[in-house]
């Protein structure tokens, strides 16, 4: 069975500055998605960012960036300008490729950022 | 689009009360999904469909029951209501297959509930 662990319960960088979460997870599946969800206090869930694991680039989106690593088995999440509006819990998720039929996702058990100001 | 929406926002229920948590997509999707997030903790499966008929157990499905009879809905039941069921439960779609590889998870705000 697939399993996804964030180590880090929380973490804080200052304004403006730039932090790293980190992710692994184990799988014996070659196709798979990595994505990092952002959850506000809301508790709306919002797509930060995806990857292919059949990609060697690294995903970006804006200030989002990713550190896949395939063979370690990481997937690291970078936030550059660190704002004020980025302090949530981030997620991490995996979820087998379509040939599964099932498009299940598997969630860390999350890293609150905290955003000093 | 609407998206995913879910009624109620809020609930408490006494122990032994049972509901029934209410999901809607309108996008037509194939995939929904039903997850629990406890506090301080990610999400886990309760349930989940790959079409209208079409239902299978997650991580933790004891205490819940799903059915899905259109592509639309896909209500989760709670049987006799326990306080281990206190949680936050937010309903997922997916549109599966197609062109679209990645697939991306829409959710809905959640649900809160409260078993005293």
């Amino acid at each position: 069975a697939q399993t996804v662990t964030q180590s880090q319960p929380e973490m804080s960088v200052q304004e403006a500055e730039t932090v790293t979460l980190s992710c692994t997870y184990d799988t014996s599946e070659s196709d798979y998605y990595l994505f990092w969800y952002k959850q506000p206090p809301s508790r709306q869930m919002i797509l930060v960012i995806r990857q292919e694991a059949y990609k060697q680039q690294n995903a970006t989106e804006n200030r989002f960036s990713v550190n896949f690593q395939k063979a370690a088995k990481s997937f690291s999440l970078k936030i550059s300008d660190s704002q004020l509006g980025d302090a949530a819990m981030y997620f991490c998720a995996y979820r087998s490729g379509s040939t599964s039929g099932t498009y299940k996702y598997i969630f860390g058990t999350g890293t609150r950022l905290k955003v000093l100001a | 689009n609407a998206g995913v929406t879910q009624t109620p926002k809020f609930r408490i229920l006494k122990i032994g009360q049972s509901m029934t948590l209410q999901c809607t997509q309108d996008m037509n999707h194939n995939y929904m999904y039903w997850y629990r997030q406890d506090p301080g903790m990610g999400l886990k499966l309760i349930y989940y469909s790959v079409g209208a008929g079409i239902t299978d157990k997650g991580e933790v499905p004891n205490g819940y029951n799903v059915s899905r009879s259109t592509t639309e809905d896909f209500p989760l039941r709670l049987e006799l209501a326990a306080p281990s069921q206190t949680s936050v439960y937010f309903c997922a779609s997916i549109r599966g297959g197609g062109a679209s590889t990645y697939n991306e998870q829409f959710f809905g705000p959640g649900t809160r509930l409260t078993v005293l």
